[in-house]
């Protein structure tokens, strides 16, 4: 029972455009929501994070948006670069500083 | 502070003997987390610690594993009798207590088990 799902494995965007991955999630007890970037051979990074009382937060070239009733989130980065290369998980938890429930991941490439 | 750090980068060892891993946290972080990779997937929680008490095991952990955090710093994860399925990347998490604070990851621990 994946209760996180981040349903496109891959995605390919030119430089400078907007990339924007999709989180799916059917628990309705998350209440805080992040984002993780992910090199190989590496841990996850933070990127952004949204608490459920809001529906949009942005930090320079990455805003999250969430859609409770959709219980959908989705991350845009605009303009991308080709360093933003990476795969992208999304991350659920009950409140914040609890455990996570991650998605399976989605590979951007930015294309130069 | 240089962040959440894990030791060793990668381990291989042979089926049915036993690994030990360590992570050391941020230094003023009280809550710990481990968490197992495997190619392809998303993170799965395993374990969680609150200062030396451990809060909650996954139904993953099974017996073979076992994590403890002694005095509340830094912590160990041991596997007995490894499998060929318990190769995967460990990853040790670290955050405050509080709201809206997100888990920093160390740059966890690659297991092969042969």
């Amino acid at each position: 029972d994946q209760q996180v799902k981040q349903n496109s494995p891959s995605l390919s965007v030119q430089e400078g455009r907007i990339s924007i991955l999709n989180c799916d999630y059917t628990n309705s007890m998350f209440d805080y929501f992040l984002w993780y970037k992910k090199y190989p051979a590496e841990g996850p990074t933070f990127l952004i994070s949204i608490s459920s009382i809001k529906d949009k937060n942005e930090d320079g070239r990455f805003t999250v948006f969430l859609n409770k009733s959709a219980k959908h989130l989705s991350l845009h980065i605009v303009p991308s670069q080709p360093g933003d290369s990476a795969v992208y998980f999304c991350a659920a938890s009950p409140n914040a500083g609890n455990m996570l429930t991650f998605g399976g991941g989605t590979r951007l490439m930015v294309k130069p | 502070d240089t962040g959440v750090s894990q030791d060793p980068r990668h381990k291989i060892t042979k089926r049915g003997q036993n690994v030990t891993f360590r992570c050391d946290p941020i230094s003023e972080h009280n809550r710990l987390y481990w968490y197992r990779q495997t190619l392809g997937q998303g993170p799965e929680f395993l374990t969680y610690f609150q200062n030396e008490a451990q809060l909650e095991k996954s139904r993953l952990l099974s017996d073979r594993f076992s994590a403890e955090r002694p005095k509340g710093s830094f912590s160990t994860l041991e596997i007995q009798r490894t499998e060929q399925g318990d190769s995967a990347m460990y990853l040790c998490a670290s955050t405050s207590q509080g709201m809206n604070t997100e888990a920093f990851f160390g740059q966890g621990t690659r297991l092969t088990v042969v």
